[in-house]
């Protein structure tokens, strides 16, 4: 109950194309859903957060969709660039078990010129 | 704002060693600070949540008496891997957890890649 379940694995887009990456959770205590970007031999940056009282989030080019009732989250990031080819990583807290975050697998985004 | 760091970025030791791995929170203060453990390809492996002033709590299945924390003070917690193995070669990272915002966020660190010879 307390995975979360990420895909796809890996993602090929063109540049200005969009990316898509999907998340599920099974536990509907979590009450913090944030998405990391992880460049090879760094550590993850936190790139954007969202909370379940709303159902999406935007930032620049980025944007979380929440859908509480499928228990479901997914970044979109529009106008990809080859510069986003990274890991990205979904996560989920509760807050009441001291933020301890839930990672998903990763997916392996790569942006084509 | 918001910047964790890790020293050092990168050791190499030789087998039965000890490795000590420190993270700072440089602009803010953390009560709670988080241990990582990732291989090639991985997502991260949660090892131990440390708060300050009092002892780690440790995921399921990582040693205690292998990974050593300590979190001393607000900004600074340290691990040690003692008697170091070439199987716990890994890339260690670290996150902290900031008081001055949101309580869920955690600013990770840069990492440490530990290779045991």
């Amino acid at each position: 109950q307390q995975q979360v379940k990420q895909s796809p694995q890996s993602l090929i887009v063109q540049k200005g194309g969009i990316s898509i990456i999907n998340c599920a959770y099974e536990n509907t205590a979590f009450d913090y859903f944030p998405w990391y970007q992880q460049f090879p031999g760094k550590g993850p940056a936190l790139l954007i957060a969202i909370r379940p009282d709303v159902s999406e989030k935007k930032e620049g080019r980025f944007t979380i969709s929440f859908n509480k009732s499928a228990k479901q989250f997914s970044l979109h990031i529009m106008d990809s660039q080859p510069g986003d080819s990274a890991t990205y990583f979904c996560a989920a807290s509760r807050y009441n078990q001291g933020g301890k975050l839930i990672f998903g697998q990763g997916t392996e985004l790569s942006v084509k010129p | 704002g918001a910047v964790v760091s890790q020293h050092p970025s990168r050791v190499i030791c030789k087998s039965g060693t000890s490795v000590k791995i420190e993270c700072r929170s440089l602009d803010f203060q953390a009560t709670t600070m988080f241990w990582y453990r990732q291989f090639p390809k991985q997502s991260l492996m949660l090892m131990a949540t440390s708060n300050e002033g009092s002892k780690a709590t440790y995921e399921q299945g990582v040693e205690k008496d292998k990974f050593l924390i300590n979190h001393a003070s607000l900004t600074l917690s340290t691990l040690t891997v003692t008697s170091a193995h070439p199987e716990d070669s890994s890339f260690y990272i670290c996150s902290a957890r900031g008081t001055h915002e949101s309580t869920d966020t955690q600013y990770f660190g840069p990492g440490t890649r530990l290779t045991v010879l």
